[in-house]
């Protein structure tokens, strides 16, 4: 069965520098989810989009920035970076209406030097 | 918003023997009590669940019961395996704050063959 796809997979980036992930859900799922998971931290919630709009935030920085676009994949897009941006940057989907259950991709690691 | 606190943060048990992690919840309206399991460098995957509606699910090796009225879920993992060590996450979420997860702090689970 299709997973939900992150690209890409590793990233290395210099304070000051943009960045920017992408997320492609599993098909059908109208809802994506950005998680950021610092090392040896849980999983923390930034931002959601339901139906290309934008449906819960969470402690996202004011630096980043996402959407969710027509085809339903979703893009994270970082700027300023500093050496506190290095994480797991996470994305999982559902559709609404269905369980509560998220499905995860496996990671972007964001490494800034 | 909903705050999860998870207990142990590690835990190290021989093979064949049981584990248990508790987990407790801040807002009454979360309905739905997943467990991921996190591999290194690997996204979250979903082990088992429960709703609020039941007190208790079981799938083989694995069990997770919740007391809605006292807030506290807890996962049991009996005649545990080498494979099983992972680290294990809680969460919570309420339909009506869009399925979005808030997750425990994590459990470093090591099984010693």
């Amino acid at each position: 069965a299709a997973g939900v796809i992150q690209s890409p997979r590793h990233l290395i980036k210099e304070k000051r520098e943009t960045a920017t992930l992408k997320c492609y859900p599993i098909p059908r799922h109208d809802t994506v989810y950005w998680y950021q998971q610092g090392p040896g931290q849980d999983p923390q919630f930034l931002i959601s989009f339901y139906e290309k709009m934008q449906s819960d935030k969470g402690s996202i920085p004011d630096r980043f920035s996402a959407q969710q676009f027509s085809d339903y994949h979703s893009e994270l897009n970082m700027s300023s970076l500093e050496l506190g941006d290095s994480a797991l940057y996470f994305c999982a989907s559902n559709k609404q209406g269905e369980t509560g259950e998220l499905f995860f991709g496996e990671g972007s690691r964001l490494t800034v030097l | 918003g909903e705050n999860v606190e998870q207990h142990p943060s590690t835990l190290s048990v021989q093979e064949g023997d049981s584990a248990v992690i508790k987990c407790t919840y801040s807002d009454s309206a979360s309905n739905y009590f997943p467990w991921y399991k996190q591999e290194l460098g690997k996204g979250p995957q979903l082990i088992i669940d429960i709703r609020s509606n039941v007190g208790e699910k079981k799938d083989q090796r694995i069990a997770v019961t919740l007391n809605k009225t006292a807030k506290h879920f807890s996962l049991h993992i009996t005649e545990t395996q080498p494979e099983d060590s992972a680290v294990y996450f809680c969460a919570a979420s309420a339909k009506a704050a869009g399925n979005k997860l808030t997750f425990g702090g994590g459990t470093r689970v090591l099984v010693k063959p």
